[in-house]
């Protein structure tokens, strides 16, 4: 079946610093992948649509200029969550469309800003 | 306004005992609906795509419905490891926008 392999798992970092999270599609080639955030007990809210060798679309709400997203290849997609606060501490999740199998998603990130 | 509503928020259920899960949409038109398992602290694992209303579909101890304004996942002699988060999820025709449900978790009672 189709994997996409997302990393770090967890990761702890200091407010003010930035943290990178990868999501690769690792047997399929992913022309689109999302990027969702999801808090304790909710729902995963999508935060922006990475396009392959384009700007991503970015949700209603979503500060573009903290949370960079790079699609650089059919299997790798980056989200870099720029001067990070307390406030963006979350679990954020990436997910891949694949023939036959929906949309594929990455095993997340828990992301703790201190 | 698109949406996606789930219930129950929660249900527990002893060993054996079945019962169903809905999702009820809103969406001017269906591309498909998704229904997902999510364990704590990973990500949704997919379970099922249905595309139309009257589809069914099968696995293990889970059967998806889906009707033109809701499905059921319904779980027949639940196990203590089925035990998770069960997300539905629709895409709306003509693009690939994912909208979520909030949800309904499972708990199963040895």
């Amino acid at each position: 079946g189709a994997v996409v392999s997302q990393h770090p798992s967890r990761v702890i970092c200091k407010s003010g610093t930035s943290v990178k999270i990868e999501c690769r599609s690792l047997d399929f080639q992913a022309t689109t992948m999302f990027w969702y955030r999801q808090f304790p007990k909710q729902s995963l809210m999508l935060m922006a649509t990475s396009n392959e060798g384009s700007k991503a679309t970015y949700e209603q709400g979503v500060e573009k200029d903290k949370f960079l997203i790079n699609h650089a290849s059919l299997t790798l997609s980056t989200l870099t969550v720029t001067s990070a606060h307390p406030e963006d501490s979350s679990f954020y999740i990436c997910s891949a469309r694949s023939q036959g199998y929906g949309y594929t998603f990455g095993s997340g990130t828990r992301l703790t800003v201190v | 306004e698109d949406q996606v509503t789930q219930s129950p928020e929660a249900l527990r259920l002893q060993e054996g005992e079945s019962s169903s899960l809905n999702c009820s949409y809103t969406v001017s038109g269906l591309r498909g609906l998704f229904w997902y398992r999510q364990d704590p602290g990973k990500g949704p694992e997919f379970l099922f795509t249905l595309y139309s209303a009257g589809e069914e579909k099968e696995k293990e101890r889970l059967k998806a419905t889906l009707t033109k304004k809701e499905s059921f996942l319904h779980i027949t002699a639940p196990k203590p490891e089925d035990s998770a988060t069960y997300l539905c999820a629709v895409v709306e025709s003509g693009g690939f926008k994912t909208i979520f449900g909030a949800g309904t978790r499972l708990f199963v009672k040895a």
